[in-house]
């Protein structure tokens, strides 16, 4: 069925280093994608959103990049620090009603 | 702003027990949410307010679960009898309803022996 999912469960980075997290969704008429970092113990926090008629958008330190023709969406954290640690979801609202789809999540492990 | 709340943030119960969690939204948001996140896993939803009224249950096992927002503002989600596979954190988002500006609490972590 349909789904948002990630390639990679667990990401090891080196602190300094730019992490980069994917994801892959199925249903071509999503139109609002955003990912939310999950610390042990608490609920997801929001950290960037795009819609589907951007290709790109930046914040503070992370990027993420929406590709509609392969249904891939990343995110990238530059000078990854040990408190970027945590899990991290990218979401996708399908229809009417902002009904958010989760993916699995992705491990981000950063090494001192 | 005050985040949303949520209580309580443990419990452990028997299976077939029951068991229920509170959830206080950002004021003002009108749309509520009600996810479980089983453990390596990503949040599922089980049921959306709009206000008082339900937008979305299709997920919600409405043999077992039953939830309410009584006044458009707190919500309560119940479980009865709870089953082994019910453990997991109970998430409770809110959001104006305009498609961004979820905030989640922190979540209950229900655990069934």
């Amino acid at each position: 069925g349909e789904s948002v999912g990630l390639h990679l469960p667990t990401l090891s980075v080196q602190e300094g280093d730019n992490s980069i997290i994917n994801c892959a969704y199925s249903n071509s008429a999503s139109d609002y994608f955003i990912w939310y970092k999950q610390e042990s113990g608490k609920g997801p926090q929001f950290i960037i959103d795009i819609r589907s008629n951007m290709d790109k958008r930046q914040g503070q330190r992370v990027t993420v990049l929406l590709n509609k023709t392969v249904k891939h969406l990343s995110l990238q954290i530059a000078a990854t620090q040990p408190g970027d640690s945590a899990v991290y979801f990218c979401a996708e609202n399908r229809e009417y009603g902002n009904k958010l789809v989760f993916g699995a999540g992705t491990i981000l492990r950063v090494k001192s | 702003e005050a985040g949303v709340a949520q209580s309580p943030r443990y419990k452990i119960i028997e299976k077939r027990q029951s068991v229920a969690f509170w959830c206080n939204p950002i004021s003002g948001h009108a749309t509520l949410y009600w996810y479980q996140q089983i453990l390596g896993q990503g949040p599922k939803l089980l049921i959306q307010f709009q206000n008082n009224g339900v937008v979305d249950d299709s997920q919600l096992p409405k043999d077992r679960f039953s939830a309410e927002r009584l006044k458009g503002v707190d919500s309560t989600l119940k479980i009865q009898p709870a089953k082994l596979e019910d453990s997991a954190v109970y998430l409770c988002a809110s959001s104006r309803g305009s498609g961004k500006g979820y905030t989640f609490g922190s979540g209950t972590r229900l655990t069934v022996v």
